[in-house]
């Protein structure tokens, strides 16, 4: 699976839009994007995932560049419970399932 | 309802002893998997499982093995612990390549 970048940290302010990069230079076509988070002392949390066509849900957006090299979440409206560790994620889907590795992620700090 | 719940949630005991985490899940998926975060906070995959294939990560010691009496339950048994498998275990679930639906988390001390 390609090797994604994150910053290691961001701050957004409550109700404003939030927007997490993510670069996947080494992406190869067949490697789905995806985003899940991490609130402190809980489990990760699915958010979104895509492959080519950006994609929208109730949490977030997904923005995949037209060359797939990046890609940005956006949450719209973040709110003070939308601080956590955003984690993005290359990964081919194949027969093992959805065997995810974690890099280091971005810690998002939404203030008042 | 929990979907993936893991018992224990705290576990403390000492080098050299045997444990298991439990993990169970109620989503009628296909795979589970097991995660450990270490006091760095990096997650890191374990095993993936279904009733056809285990998946180990070359990486974790054979002290740890994965047992599945029923394809709702995928429970972590670790021999012969040391001080370096203190961390925090998730387990986790997905219906073939869907989201993985991950459990609360078990936080393990070995003193």
């Amino acid at each position: 699976d390609a090797k994604t970048t994150q910053p290691p940290s961001m701050d957004c302010a409550e109700g404003r839009a939030a927007n997490l990069p993510c670069n996947h230079s080494t992406i190869s076509g067949n490697e789905y994007v995806y985003w899940y988070r991490q609130i402190h002392s809980q489990g990760p949390q699915y958010i979104i995932h895509g492959l080519k066509n950006n994609e929208t849900n109730e949490m977030a957006s997904l923005i995949i560049t037209e060359d797939r090299k990046s890609s940005t979440l956006i949450l719209p409206h973040a709110t003070l419970r939308d601080t956590a560790v955003y984690y993005c994620i290359a990964l081919m889907n194949n027969n093992a399932g959805n065997m995810l590795t974690f890099g280091g992620g971005t810690r998002l700090m939404v203030k008042p | 309802d929990t979907a993936v719940s893991q018992t224990p949630k705290y576990l403390v005991t000492q080098m050299g002893n045997d444990k298991s985490i439990k993990c169970e899940q109620n989503l009628g998926h296909d795979t589970m998997y097991w995660y450990k975060q270490d006091s760095k906070k990096f997650l890191k995959i374990m095993f993936s499982y279904n009733n056809k294939e285990l998946i180990i990560n070359e990486t974790v010691p054979n002290r740890f093995s994965p047992k599945s009496p029923d394809k709702a339950h995928l429970n972590l048994h670790i021999n012969s612990l040391e001080l370096g498998d203190s961390a925090v275990y998730f387990c986790a679930s997905s219906q073939g390549f869907g989201e993985l639906f991950f459990g609360e988390g078990s936080r393990l001390t070995v003193l």
